[in-house]
């Protein structure tokens, strides 16, 4: 059972910022929030990660608000190419804490 | 992207025959893993290795078999094939460590007649 929530879908338009919200209200002091994407048919493609701090990579950023209980995935320039599935999952960093549960996810469809 | 290849990418069988899957990884990784991906349930773990010959169970392990004799080979073995194990197979790798960012593959688009 996943330890997150989030949306069934949202859309943006193209060239716009994409925010996708996760609840994690649940979240110990070691776990992290990791994000995943599945474009059809493809593997699950890693996203970024984080602990407490914002994190930003040349994907995407993650912001985490300071109770740890939700964050929000940011692709700041949305493309068609970034409509996919998101996953929003909270690991451990030990033993069977650390399995990797995926959700539903998020649908986000970016509109031309 | 992490070098993760799986073979084949496509497969047809009928059911009651042998299936071997296999991931190949050229990022020298200590970790490994199995699963399968099926509508309304996500993803699922079937296997994992932490190494050569070291192997241990998902949640979802039965009527299949692993076996990794090389760092950077591990193979998924349907014994005896069902329809229910029609599904798309994905590998994963992670390490050094359990908790390490998990890599995943291509997939393999399995289907048992």
């Amino acid at each position: 059972d996943a330890k997150t929530t989030q949306p069934p879908s949202m859309d943006c338009a193209e060239g716009r910022a994409a925010n996708l919200p996760c609840n994690h209200s649940t979240i110990s002091g070691n776990e992290y929030v990791y994000w995943y994407r599945q474009i059809h048919s493809q593997g699950p493609q890693y996203i970024i990660h984080g602990l407490k701090n914002n994190e930003t990579n040349e994907m995407a950023s993650l912001i985490i608000t300071e109770d740890r209980k939700s964050s929000t995935l940011i692709l700041p320039h949305a493309t068609l190419r970034d409509t996919a599935v998101y996953y929003c999952i909270v690991r451990g960093d030990t033993g069977a804490n650390s399995k990797l549960t995926f959700g539903k996810g998020i649908t986000l469809s970016v509109r031309p | 992207d992490a070098g993760i290849t799986q073979s084949p990418r496509h497969k047809v069988t009928e059911t009651g025959t042998p299936v071997t899957l296999r991931c190949h990884q050229t990022e020298n990784h200590r970790y490994m893993y199995w699963y399968r991906q099926d509508p309304g349930h996500g993803l699922r773990l079937i296997h994992y290795s932490y190494g050569v010959k070291d192997t241990d169970k998902g949640e979802v392990s039965d009527g299949y078999s692993v076996s990794r004799s090389k760092t950077e080979d591990f193979l998924l073995t349907l014994e005896s094939a069902t329809s229910s194990q029609t599904s798309v197979y994905f590998c994963a790798i992670s390490g050094p460590r359990l908790a390490d960012t998990q890599y995943f593959g291509p997939g393999t688009r399995l289907t048992v007649l």
